[in-house]
């Protein structure tokens, strides 16, 4: 079967750095996308992967990891904003995502 | 780029009755849309995914008959609630993509429709 898992939650310092580890197990695989949800909104994209290493944009990157099935959301310089959940979502051989449940990410001052 | 919208953001509507939420890409064709529901605090669950012109593939689950979608245009795509019950309360979300099967393009979300059956 097809899987996403990334942990529930996770708390970290304003100005600290956060990794958000994700492992999926997807029939085929096209990418591996991290999207930033905030509380009542719709997902936006942060992240494609589909080569193995590491992606950085800004203060967040992203890493994967395709022989171990295994990415990870690395945020530095952490704002009270980036409070918001954080979803891992593999794409399979159609082309379709799979969504992990996500990972609530809670700044404290 | 990528702007997709969603009507309305938000609506209330009484048991029985059927609801329309539409979903638009402004600045480019989108062969592909997808609908997504989700529950407070779970994660998205797909729905359906539809390709212009022809008819939407459902997951497994989900009512065809109750969540019909009807995917027009390269442009528009509309989700509606038949018959709406107190348990369809969820946060939809339609999504497009810039390029249907071959290439593994991002997904662009739209703000979502919380809908609130009474």
């Amino acid at each position: 079967g097809q899987n996403i898992d990334q942990p529930t939650e996770m708390t970290a310092t304003e100005g600290a750095i956060v990794q958000i580890n994700c492992t999926y197990q997807t029939s085929g695989f096209n990418g591996l996308f991290w999207y930033q949800q905030h509380a009542g909104e719709a997902p936006t994209f942060l992240s494609y992967n589909v080569l193995d290493g590491l992606e950085e944009k800004g203060r967040f990157s992203s890493f994967l990891s395709r022989s171990k099935g295994y990415s990870y959301l690395l945020l530095k310089e952490l704002q009270m904003k980036d409070s918001a959940s954080y979803l891992c979502a593999g794409m399979d051989s159609n082309y379709q995502l799979i969504w992990g449940a996500g990972t609530k990410l809670i700044i404290k001052p | 780029g990528a702007v997709v919208s969603q009507h309305p953001s938000w609506v209330i509507c009484k048991s029985g009755t059927s609801v329309k939420i539409e979903c638009r890409s402004l600045d480019f064709q989108a062969t592909t849309m997808f609908w997504y529901r989700q529950f407070p605090k779970q994660s998205l669950m797909l729905m359906a995914t539809s390709n212009e012109g022809s008819k939407a593939t459902y997951e497994q689950g989900v009512e065809k008959d109750k969540f019909l979608i009807n995917h027009a245009s390269l442009t528009l795509s509309t989700l509606t609630v038949t018959s709406a019950h107190p348990e369809d309360s969820s946060f939809y979300i339609c999504s497009a993509s810039l390029v249907a099967g071959s290439f593994s393009y991002e997904q662009y979300f739209g703000p979502g429709t919380r809908l609130t059956v009474t």
